[in-house]
């Protein structure tokens, strides 16, 4: 199963609205972070939390990691037709050199 | 300021040739990554290199598939005796050092192989 699981596999707001997507990992991490991509285009990086660190804010993102409960949370808050994409999840395995290990990501749709 | 550069964007192959991809990493960064994506899945793992050196193939598939990041050029993503399964997306990431260190990934906007 992946590192880094994503719920729910799709959601869909209004504009205006928050969305809230959740990540579930397997085994320790460094660092989490999330990544944005459109349709059709290359993956976008949003924000980082390190395994310290339990809220961290960047604009409309608000990202939590409770490291206890192997689970993070991806806030938008107001969000707007432009934030129609999918995000991912990308986890590191904790140790030495490491590579990122992506989920399968939640497609957001925002309705004007 | 370029950032990561893929080519070709699109390409089209009949069962049994070969595909090459490219990967131009970003200005100063000496880390790549390939990865591929199906429809509707997330990012598989394929292979991180630095120049001249494989660090990680564990997720290269054990035939058919290669890569290289030579001294001089872009990073090849090399596919022989292409099949149906091998359509997917193909993402090229760049690193200034070990992503342990600095955390984030640039990507490319990806080749998108098409098998017929």
């Amino acid at each position: 199963s992946q590192q880094g699981e994503e719920d729910p596999q799709a959601l869909s707001i209004q504009e205006g609205e928050n969305a809230t997507m959740n990540c579930s990992y397997k085994t320790s991490i460094n660092n989490l972070q999330w990544y944005r991509q459109n349709s059709g285009r290359g993956l976008v990086h949003l924000i980082l939390i390190r395994s310290n660190e339990r809220e961290k804010h960047s604009g409309r993102l608000r990202v939590t990691l409770d490291t206890s409960k192997k689970s993070s949370s991806l806030l938008i808050t107001a969000s707007r037709a432009a934030d129609t994409a999918s995000y991912f999840c990308a986890t590191d395995r904790g140790s030495g050199y490491s590579t990122l290990t992506f989920g399968k990501g939640t497609m957001l749709l925002v309705s004007p | 300021n370029a950032g990561v550069m893929q080519n070709p964007r699109h390409l089209v192959r009949r069962r049994g040739q070969e595909a090459r991809l490219r990967c131009s990493p970003m200005k100063g960064h000496s880390h790549v990554y390939w990865y591929r994506q199906l429809p509707e899945e997330g990012l598989k793992f394929m292979v991180y290199l630095q120049k001249e050196n494989i660090i990680d193939e564990s997720g290269m598939p054990k035939e058919r598939f290669s890569a290289e990041f030579p001294k001089e050029g872009p990073s090849i993503l090399r596919i022989q005796q292409v099949v149906r399964g091998d359509s997917a997306a193909y993402f090229c990431a760049s690193s200034p050092a070990q992503v342990l260190n600095t955390g984030e990934l640039f990507f490319g906007e990806g080749s998108r192989l098409t098998v017929l």
